[in-house]
């Protein structure tokens, strides 16, 4: 059975640090699949935040956060990571990890329960 | 990257069928997602007409021109939720449509 559990979400200042979540998996060849992070805001609709390949060579970036997070992948230990920095209160958001389709970026047939990030003073 | 364009709202009785579009685009790379309050979405339609397995035949996808469309038929009271288009946005980004909430009435 596919599993997704993200972790790391929090309570954070404007601007003040960064924040790194994680989202474990299991239950499938983590390896074998690109990945991605999805957000939705409270109320809002979905949002697509980044996608990472199969092998982590290569990433792709909503405007809205380039520059200011980072995805990363560690394919020994099943895991994708999203570091965030420089956090504005627009970032505030349920942040869902997403397992993509068999050889697509463009499909997530697998969803994690979410992490809430809060970006507030 | 501008948003897909769907309804905000959408509605039907029980066994009836209903349609759910989504403007913005000429991919064959659209996707729908289903959300139910507090959960998390599930992939319903892929390549504008493809079901994942465990989908009920219920739910079809279709396109014309730069519209996709969802449509459910037969409709039952565990179809009322948020539904969510999605599409490739240029080279390995993607856009997803503002949602359309579903009611069974």
């Amino acid at each position: 059975e596919v599993q997704l559990l993200e972790s790391g979400g929090g309570l954070i200042q404007p601007g003040g640090g960064s924040l790194r979540l994680s989202c474990a998996a299991s239950g499938f060849t983590f390896s074998d699949y690109a990945m991605t992070w999805v957000r939705q805001a409270p109320g809002k609709g979905l949002e697509w935040v980044s996608t990472i390949s199969a092998s982590g060579g290569s990433t792709f970036y909503a405007d809205s956060v380039q520059g200011r997070f980072t995805i990363s992948r560690d394919n020994s230990k099943d895991t994708l990571y999203l570091q965030m920095s420089s956090l504005r209160a627009e970032d505030t958001a349920i942040y869902f990890c997403a397992k993509g389709g068999s050889g697509s970026y463009y499909r997530f047939d697998f969803w994690g329960q979410g992490t809430l990030v809060t970006v507030s003073s | 990257q501008s948003a897909l364009t769907q309804p905000p709202s959408a509605s039907g009785s029980p066994g009836q069928s209903v349609t759910i579009s989504c403007t913005g685009t000429t991919s064959d790379y659209v996707s729908w997602y289903q959300q139910h309050p507090g959960k998390a979405p599930k992939l319903m339609i892929y390549e504008v007409t493809k079901r994942p397995s465990g989908v009920p035949d219920r739910f079809s996808g279709s396109k014309s021109g730069s519209t996709a469309s969802l449509t459910v038929s037969g409709l039952q009271a565990e179809d009322e939720a948020d539904y969510y288009c999605s599409s490739n946005a240029g080279s390995k980004n993607l856009v997803f449509g503002g949602g359309t909430k579903l009611t069974v009435l």
